[in-house]
């Protein structure tokens, strides 16, 4: 049954830790991508990979790094220069075709106190 | 600088009726646009898409409508049903640099649809 999984669903640090949100997908998808969702504020991009040992900044990378040393794999940490971690992150696969859709996981939510 | 915007962030429709989602978008290099359909605490899920080369696409129930002249899509929801309550995002893409799609998202609707 392919999918894109998100661990841990929800996960707890104090602030000026470092925390890293995984994702693994079996999908054989090329790109993967990163997003927050914060409320009224729709997805933003964080992070996007296109092809393993390859990635790229997306539109709030600020405090945020990520790998892709595996085809099936972007975990993203969360540094402790990010100013406001708290928030919902979804990590999405997408064929390498154009003009197809992303594929989400179920998320992680990521509360920093 | 919001480039999808979903002007309506609920809507409450009775089971049966016809539900209607806008969106609008400023960017013109957007060619193709999607709608997501999202519960709590979960990743959205893909629901129907549309090339800029159409005005329209169906799949059973859900059609999504194009107006390239006025920058405007929606999502139509026929006969609507209690399952369906939930966020819908709205979506569009570009090509971006080095030829990947950079996929913008709108703010969402959230959709009640009453028994």
């Amino acid at each position: 049954d392919g999918g894109i999984t998100q661990s841990p669903k929800y996960l707890f640090r104090k602030e000026g830790q470092n925390v890293t949100l995984s994702c693994e997908q079996n999908l054989n998808h090329d790109a993967m991508y990163w997003y927050r969702q914060d409320p009224g504020q729709g997805l933003r991009l964080i992070y996007y990979s296109q092809i393993v040992n390859d990635f790229q900044k997306g539109d709030i990378a600020e405090g945020y790094s990520v790998s892709r040393e595996k085809k099936e794999s972007f975990p993203l940490t969360v540094t402790s220069a990010q100013k406001n971690p708290t928030a919902f992150y979804l990590c999405a696969s997408q064929q390498s075709s154009y003009n197809s859709p992303l594929h989400f996981g179920n998320g992680t939510r990521l509360t920093v106190t | 600088d919001q480039q999808v915007k979903q002007n309506s962030p609920s809507l409450s429709v009775q089971e049966g009726r016809i539900s209607i989602l806008n969106c609008d978008y400023t960017n013109s290099m957007f060619d193709y646009f999607l709608w997501y359909k999202k519960y709590p605490a979960e990743g959205p899920t893909f629901l129907i898409s549309i090339s800029s080369i159409k005005d329209k696409n169906e799949d059973g129930r859900f059609t999504v409508f194009l107006n390239k002249s006025a920058k405007h899509l929606s999502l139509h929801i026929v006969p609507s049903q209690p399952g369906d309550s939930a966020v819908y995002f709205c979506a569009a893409s570009a090509r971006g640099g080095g030829g990947y799609q950079k996929v913008t998202f709108g703010t969402g609707t959230k959709l009640q649809v009453i028994p």
